[in-house]
């Protein structure tokens, strides 16, 4: 069962536009959320994260969005730059039910090429 | 600061030989540490995770095995590996109680040949 899905394993952006990237999740007890950018051979890097309190936050050129009543967050990054080019997990915790020590659950990944 | 160590980088081991991977995190105490396996073209897998010492929790049923004989080192191993092993390892750690997420290891690529 997967409870947190990136539906789209790739997506192709010009540079210096928008990139949108999504995530959706079904289990309602997750209230904290993070994006980790991946390059190839290497572990995945810490991007962004929101808490359920709230609906957008930002951090330069990056901005999460969560829609708790859709279970849908996004990723926006503006403008696209050719080092975002790399693979972006949307993961998703339950810090309620955890307490914020066990794991988190990650979704399949989204490919995200910018083209100069 | 924290850092977290994983070696080796690359592996390359016939099938039916033992496998030996490992983590150590610097900097923090008793944290929960992760095994993920990212195979070609998939998502991350959580294979194992611990929250302490001696405490190993299996997500998939799987020809691997981890252990934690230390409270900053996380182990993973097999007796036997199989083709289906090959990918690409990585080990995290997360400190305890609302950490806001996890700190990743450089990865380790394994091919089965």
């Amino acid at each position: 069962d997967q409870q947190v899905k990136q539906n789209s394993p790739s997506l192709s952006v010009q540079e210096g536009r928008i990139s949108i990237l999504n995530c959706d999740y079904t289990n309602s007890m997750f209230d904290y959320f993070l994006w980790y950018k991946k390059y190839p051979a290497e572990g995945p890097t810490f991007l962004i994260s929101i808490s359920s309190i709230k609906d957008k936050n930002e951090d330069g050129r990056f901005t999460v969005f969560l829609n708790k009543s859709a279970k849908h967050l996004s990723l926006h990054i503006v403008p696209s730059q050719p080092g975002d080019s790399a693979v972006y997990f949307c993961a998703a915790d339950s810090r309620i039910s955890n307490f914020g020590n066990e794991k988190l659950t990650f979704g399949t990944g989204t490919r995200l090429t910018i083209i100069p | 600061s924290q850092t977290i160590h994983q070696w080796p980088a690359t592996l390359v081991q016939p099938v039916g030989s033992p496998l030996s991977l490992e983590c150590t995190v610097e900097g923090t105490s008793n944290p929960n540490l992760y095994w993920y396996r990212q195979a070609a073209g998939r998502g991350l897998q959580l294979l194992f995770y611990s929250v302490g010492i001696g405490q190993i929790s299996s997500e998939v049923p799987q020809n691997l095995s981890a252990s934690r004989p230390q409270d900053r080192q996380f182990i993973l191993s097999s007796k036997k590996l199989l083709l289906s092993d090959s990918g690409f390892y990585l080990c995290a750690w997360r400190g305890q109680f609302f950490s806001p997420g996890y700190t990743f290891g450089s990865g380790t690529r394994l091919t089965v040949v």
